[in-house]
């Protein structure tokens, strides 16, 4: 079935520095979903990706739609504290269905 | 603001109960999605619906699970007989209509169901 594969798993870093993380898989999608999700909470999107090679900013983060269409990656910079939590990336295809596939996640830690 | 809104927003229930939860996505939302969430996990799709058709299910979605969309608003979805295994995150997420070329999904707060 589908997967995706997101690195790092986690991530230790200092406020300030800036941090990268992707999404791979073997399949195709159509729409790239980025997402940030706090303990008990439900996930808060952050970018939606709808071109191969789209570039889209919000804010200090910056998401790309890989060209293959079967990569995302997402740059955080000059990270904050409050920039801690588990971020999401998934795909969408929505050719013959709707389903969406999630990766496990990337844990960003920032120590102040 | 009248983002997605899920109830309860926790359950805990002893194994062999059947519960039902509930999904209102935002308004003018046609497309529905529910997802279970394990600790130290991503989402996993359950299933899909578009207006009141459910037009997708994953297999996990075993014979105890059912989810309805009656009128193409709310949604609820229920487990039946329920095992400690169903202990998760419940999320609910709508999209705006297909027609708008965007997918989007906004996520409620999620049910955290405890089975015991």
């Amino acid at each position: 079935g589908q997967q995706l594969n997101q690195s790092p798993q986690s991530m230790f870093i200092q406020e300030g520095e800036d941090v990268s993380m992707n999404c791979t898989s073997s399949s195709i999608f159509n729409t790239w979903l980025w997402y940030k999700q706090d303990p008990g909470e439900g996930p808060v999107l952050l970018i939606a990706l709808y071109k191969a090679g789209e570039l889209t900013s919000n804010g200090r983060l910056t998401a790309q739609f890989g060209i293959t269409r079967k990569d995302s990656f997402l740059n955080i910079s000059a990270s904050i504290p409050s920039d801690v939590g588990i971020y999401f990336c998934a795909g969408l295809s929505n050719t013959g269905g709707f389903k969406t596939i999630f990766g496990a996640g990337t844990r960003l830690f920032v120590k102040a | 603001d009248t983002g997605v809104s899920q109830d309860p927003r926790h359950k805990i229930t002893k194994r062999g109960q059947n519960v039902t939860f509930r999904c209102d996505p935002i308004s003018e939302h046609n497309r529905l999605y529910w997802y279970r969430q394990t600790l130290g996990q991503g989402p996993e799709f359950l299933t899909y619906f578009q207006n009141e058709a459910q037009l997708e299910k994953s297999r996990l979605l075993s014979d105890r699970f059912s989810a309805e969309r009656p009128k193409g608003s709310f949604s609820t979805l229920e487990i039946q007989r329920t095992e400690q295994g169903d202990s998760a995150m419940y999320l609910c997420a709508s999209s705006p209509p297909l027609a708008g070329g965007y997918n989007e999904q906004f996520f409620g707060p999620g049910t955290r169901l405890t089975v015991l």
